[in-house]
């Protein structure tokens, strides 16, 4: 597509439920980046794939948390049990190349969890 | 660890009147660094960038210095038009473009 694509974009969670929350990065692009933005603050990083590889999850905040990326385009992001602290905007981004290059980051709209 | 600090918002400015966002970060090595714009319903996109002290990132009639000597980023306008309402966010990285630490953003309102 276009650009990067993230479904849904609202979801609402009972406390404990899971959820999962899809992103789609531009095609062809190497790089996919998961990130958290909690009300009134900026985005944390939380996970990183090459291709199919997760090559960094020193974000990622419990082992409630878990993401996935088996074909190297479409990610996944599973929360487990989720708690109110979960509710943030997930942002997903891409890019065309590896880690640590200079190529820049798309950004997707994210996804607003709110768990009840 | 690294860590970037922007002023509080909101912003509140009269269309053409001058913008000056502040934001200085720590850091324990050489970062790159970065202004993000956030317009209602859109994604992130990146405003302008410097990878070394001294540079000047340029974008839109945005612009922003990299100061070493006070670790700040600073992001000024000189004119600014109601189109550019929209959430600021100042951010580092220590390696490449891609894995960042932002601020806690800016909101910018401009009234015609």
């Amino acid at each position: 597509g276009a650009g990067v694509s993230q479904s849904p974009r609202y979801k609402v969670a009972k406390r404990g439920q899971d959820v999962a929350l899809r992103c789609d990065p531009i095609s062809g692009h190497v790089s996919l980046f998961w990130y958290q933005q909690a009300l009134g603050q900026g985005p944390e990083f939380l996970t990183y794939f090459q291709n199919e590889a997760q090559l960094d999850k020193s974000g990622l905040p419990s082992d409630r948390f878990f993401a996935e990326r088996p074909e190297g385009s479409v990610s996944t992001l599973k929360i487990q049990r989720t708690q109110q602290e979960d509710s943030a905007v997930y942002l997903c981004a891409s890019s065309a190349t590896g880690y640590a290059t200079n190529e820049k980051l798309f950004f997707g709209s994210g996804t607003q969890l709110s768990v009840l | 660890g690294d860590s970037v600090t922007q002023m509080e918002g909101p912003v509140t400015l009269s269309e053409e009147a001058f913008l000056t966002i502040n934001c200085t970060y720590t850091a324990t090595g050489y970062p790159s660094l970065f202004w993000y714009v956030q317009y209602p319903g859109e994604g992130l996109q990146l405003l302008l960038k410097a990878t070394k002290a001294d540079d000047k990132g340029s974008n839109k009639g945005f612009e922003a210095t990299y100061r070493k000597e006070t670790t700040s980023f600073h992001l000024e306008k000189g004119s600014v038009q109601v189109s550019d309402s929209a959430v600021y966010f100042c951010a580092l990285s220590d390696k490449g473009f891609q894995k960042l630490v932002f601020g806690t953003g800016t909101r910018l309102l401009v009234s015609p």
